[in-house]
């Protein structure tokens, strides 16, 4: 079962620099999110969609772009790296709405110099 | 703005003792809750969860309980056990929203 699986692991980007995280789970969920993670700031919400051609913001969406053009993909876009997206970033998904078990990648660490 | 707060940043106990992790919460709109673990290196696990209808939901060592009038909920782990050494964040859901917001995460170390 390979669950929710985000590529790269590990990138350094340079500021200015684009690029995408990928996020896909074979699990058939119709709900789908991105989270990053800092140091005190715990787990906050960047975007997340209900269901395929469904997005909607989270706590910190400024700097990211989000598509889910099918159930099992919902890729994360920089369109424009800042030293203050260095993050980890975790892809999850649930069946429904985040009130059960929400399944989480194992994260993707992200340098921005 | 912090809508979930986890105002303990560490916390250590004896193994075979209870852990207690509490949780504070602004958002009188949210309806449902969740505690979540966290090893290094890994993705955060599901580990219990409870509706604002109740006050009390258990699964075996891990019990949660909910004070809605405080804003206010904790994790109960008996016996504590080396394994359970994680951080460990609470989440909350808005009726009627797809957002889950976590707190900033509390870190247990359970001490043999």
């Amino acid at each position: 079962n390979a669950g929710v699986t985000q590529t790269p692991k590990f990138q350094v980007l340079k500021t200015g620099q684009s690029m995408t995280l990928q996020c896909a789970q074979d699990m058939n969920h119709e709900y789908m999110s991105w989270y990053r993670q800092d140091p005190g700031m715990g787990l906050r919400l960047i975007h997340y969609s209900v269901g395929a051609g469904i997005t909607d913001q989270g706590e910190v969406p400024n700097g990211y772009n989000v598509s889910r053009s099918t159930t099992e993909d919902f890729p994360l876009r920089l369109l424009s790296a800042a030293p203050s997206q260095t993050s980890v970033y975790f892809c999850a998904s649930s069946y429904g709405k985040p009130t059960g078990e929400l399944f989480f990648g194992e994260g993707s660490r992200l340098t921005v110099l | 703005d912090q809508q979930v707060k986890q105002n303990s940043p560490s916390l250590s106990v004896q193994e075979g003792r209870i852990s207690i992790l509490n949780c504070d919460y602004t958002n009188s709109m949210f309806d449902y809750f969740l505690w979540y673990k966290k090893y290094p290196a890994e993705g955060p696990t599901f580990l219990i969860s409870i509706s604002s209808i109740k006050d009390k939901n258990e699964d075996g060592r891990f019990t949660v309980f909910l004070n809605k009038s405080a804003k206010h909920l904790s994790l109960h782990i008996v016996p504590s056990q080396p394994g359970d050494s994680a951080v460990y964040f609470c989440a909350a859901s808005p009726l009627n929203t797809g957002k889950l917001i976590f707190g900033q995460g509390t870190t247990l170390q359970v001490k043999p």
